[in-house]
């Protein structure tokens, strides 16, 4: 059974980067097939994907968030990253990485909760 | 970008009940279209794939139907865990999500 976990600070001053980890076990992101996906949740609200990242390193971004959005991966540790610059409030959020299985999120992580404030 | 439209926004049904939610794209979408559960503090989990097949565990109450642009999920008879928030999910371009439809015990 594939597990996800989110890990990162929960707290991201105005205008400076947020940065999270999800790490990947009960199966390596460098098996291939899968894509590896960030998705948040504001308070109260719907569902917005970020981007994915294949353990390539090939990407592809939500095009509202593209220019602030980078992801990374780390295969040899099965890890992949998530950094988003220039934040504000409006990126308070719950963070989610997910397995993306080319059409639908089928292993979701936990969540992580991610606060911008001064 | 598809816009998935759910509705209604909030359904209130009692236990053993039948629940039938929508979600509508805003252009066809084939059958590349999920549903999700999300109860308070969970991530969601997958149930439905390809607008049809239930994802592995998940159980025979739940159902989905459609192509194209109009879709519905069912849940045959409720149960008190299948109270949550549903949502639907296609790939086009990129993955977007419907707003959610709030399954509570009336």
């Amino acid at each position: 059974q594939v597990q996800l976990q989110e890990s990162g600070p929960g707290l991201v001053k105005p205008s400076q980067t947020l940065s999270l980890t999800c790490t990947v076990s009960g199966g390596s992101i460098s098996s291939g097939g899968y894509y590896w996906s960030w998705i948040r949740q504001h308070p109260g609200k719907g569902l917005e994907w970020i981007g994915y990242i294949y353990y390539i390193g090939s990407t592809y971004y939500n095009p509202s968030l593209k220019s602030r959005v980078t992801l990374s991966v780390d295969t040899s540790n099965d890890q992949f990253s998530l950094k988003l610059s220039s934040v504000t409030a409006a990126d308070t959020a719950v963070y989610y990485c997910a397995r993306l299985n080319s059409d639908y999120f089928d292993f979701w992580g936990q969540g992580t909760l991610v606060t911008v404030s001064s | 970008e598809i816009v998935l439209t759910q509705s209604p926004a909030t359904l209130s049904l009692s236990p053993g009940e039948r629940a039938t939610l929508s979600c509508r794209a805003s252009q066809s979408v084939g059958r590349y279209l999920a549903w999700y559960q999300q109860k308070p503090g969970q991530a969601p989990r997958l149930l439905i794939s390809a607008a049809s097949n239930r994802a592995t565990g998940i159980p025979p109450r739940f159902s989905g139907s459609g192509s194209g642009t109009d879709f519905t999920l069912t849940i045959s008879t409720l149960e008190p865990e299948d109270f949550a928030v549903y949502y639907c999910q296609q790939r086009s371009n990129w993955w977007t999500f419907g707003q959610g439809t709030k399954v509570e015990i009336k």
